[in-house]
């Protein structure tokens, strides 16, 4: 399967602070790429869509102004959580599509990002 | 109705057993169809996917699907305590979006 990464792998940060989180697809070119949280005991909940070159689109109820996403290249796209609060704290996993296994969207998650805000 | 649905366990099943996992969708959902698998505190890893009806096999497991029933299973054989986990059952919509259900988490005792 392809790879994906994130970095880092866990922050713990004060409130009002900003984070910013790194994912890259290691062995193919994602022409998109997906931002997900996952709180525990739950499943995964979309946050959005990032592709290559053009504006995040983001899912009903998330704030774009609070979470920004660049995907300045087909191998990077950062999450940048700002002003977090400790309601923030979560499990921030990316994914990446893309013509590695060439199959037709199939998603390859990161490692995941353990977000802690005191 | 969730538009993904799985019951949630735990499943437990002894060591060598045959372990059936199940899923149902709702209209929305409607192309394809994956298995991931997810340990406690790390991400999802794929373990199969699945477009047309019927069965698919890769190795120990074997990805059912039925689209006029609106299901999708996957059946692990010879199950290992390795094969403890949560299995997250997602179809896709809107190309290539995903749409997750919560998850069955499965637990092999030797």
């Amino acid at each position: 399967g392809a790879v994906v990464s994130q970095h880092p792998s866990r922050v713990i940060c004060k409130s009002g602070t900003s984070v910013k989180i790194e994912c890259r697809s290691l062995d193919f070119q994602a022409t998109t790429m997906f931002w997900y949280r996952q709180f525990p005991k739950q499943s995964l909940m979309l946050m959005a869509t990032s592709n290559e070159g053009s504006k995040a689109t983001y899912e009903q109820g998330v704030e774009k102004d609070k979470f920004l996403i660049n995907h300045a290249s087909l191998t990077l796209s950062t999450l940048t959580v700002t002003s977090a609060h400790p309601e923030d704290s979560s499990f921030y996993i990316c994914s990446g599509v893309g013509g590695a296994s060439g199959i037709y969207n199939e998603q390859f998650f990161g490692p995941g990002t353990r977000l802690t805000v005191l | 109705q969730k538009e993904v649905e799985q019951n949630s366990g735990p499943l437990s099943v002894p060591e060598g057993a045959i372990a059936s996992l199940n899923c149902t969708y709702s209209d929305r959902v409607s192309q394809s169809f994956f298995w991931y698998r997810q340990y406690s505190g790390k991400s999802p890893e794929l373990i199969m996917s699945i477009y047309s009806n019927g069965d698919k096999e890769d190795g120990r497991f074997t990805a059912q699907l039925n689209k006029a029933s609106q299901y999708v299973s996957l059946l692990i054989r010879d199950s290992q305590p390795s094969d403890s986990a949560t299995y997250l059952c997602a179809g896709s919509y809107n190309t290539d979006k995903l749409i997750f259900g919560t998850g069955t988490r499965l637990q092999v005792f030797p």
